[in-house]
């Protein structure tokens, strides 16, 4: 069965703190993104990977970085972690965008 | 201006019931998705659409791709307490992501 694994379900952080949040594919997929769900809101693209290296802003690229050192990892960062973003964060990845996500059960970030 | 309207935002239903849940846009799009997300979980894929007028069967659930490729239905028949969660529907844009709209939040009571 392919799976998108998060390192952690829940996390708290404090304010100001640097933040990682990891995400590895098992499935050699070329694409990963980073997403933030909110309720009322959807889920929001952060940013997002077509290749190693590679990095593309999403529609709310403020506040975070990324990481794509291996093919089949994709880190967020949160570089001075704030209380707006408090949220369940999403990572996905897939072969080719058409074919749709395959999603990680989500880490849902808490900052105090 | 959302990009997607999605509705009802909530719904609770008793088990058995039907139920029909729209996505709706001003655009155009090439594909659409259906997702369902359970809680605590990632949303997994349940069907793509590409094609004005496709239907396509997924056991109970049947989805519906508008004709004009702007808009698309989610019917469920004899709903389950299985079938509980948020219906997430996403389109392809900038033909390099999706995007999601803010769900339907699905309860059916045993």
């Amino acid at each position: 069965d392919v799976k998108v694994t998060q390192s952690s379900r829940y996390l708290v952080k404090r304010t100001g703190e640097k933040v990682f949040l990891e995400c590895v594919q098992d499935m050699d997929h070329e694409n990963m993104f980073w997403y933030r769900q909110d309720p009322g809101l959807g889920l929001r693209l952060i940013y997002f990977s077509y290749d190693v290296k590679m990095k593309e802003k999403g529609d709310i690229p403020e506040g975070y970085s990324v990481s794509r050192e291996k093919k089949e990892r994709f880190s967020l960062i949160l570089e001075s972690a704030s209380t707006n973003q408090t949220s369940m964060y999403l990572c996905a990845s897939t072969r080719t965008v058409a074919y749709g996500y395959t999603f990680g059960s989500g880490t849902r970030l808490t900052v105090v | 201006t959302q990009l997607l309207e999605q509705s009802p935002q909530f719904l609770s239903i008793q088990e058995g019931e039907n139920l029909t849940v729209y996505c709706n846009s001003s655009s155009v799009f090439s594909s659409l998705q259906w997702y369902r997300q359970e809680p605590g979980e990632g949303p997994v894929l349940l069907v793509t659409v590409v094609t004005g007028g496709e239907v396509k069967k997924l056991k109970r659930l049947t989805f519906q791709f508008g004709d004009a490729r702007k808009d698309s239905s989610l019917h469920i028949t004899a709903a389950q307490p299985g079938d509980t969660g948020l219906y997430l529907c996403a389109v392809l844009y900038n033909f390099n992501k999706f995007y999601f709209g803010s769900g339907t939040k699905l309860n059916v009571k045993p």
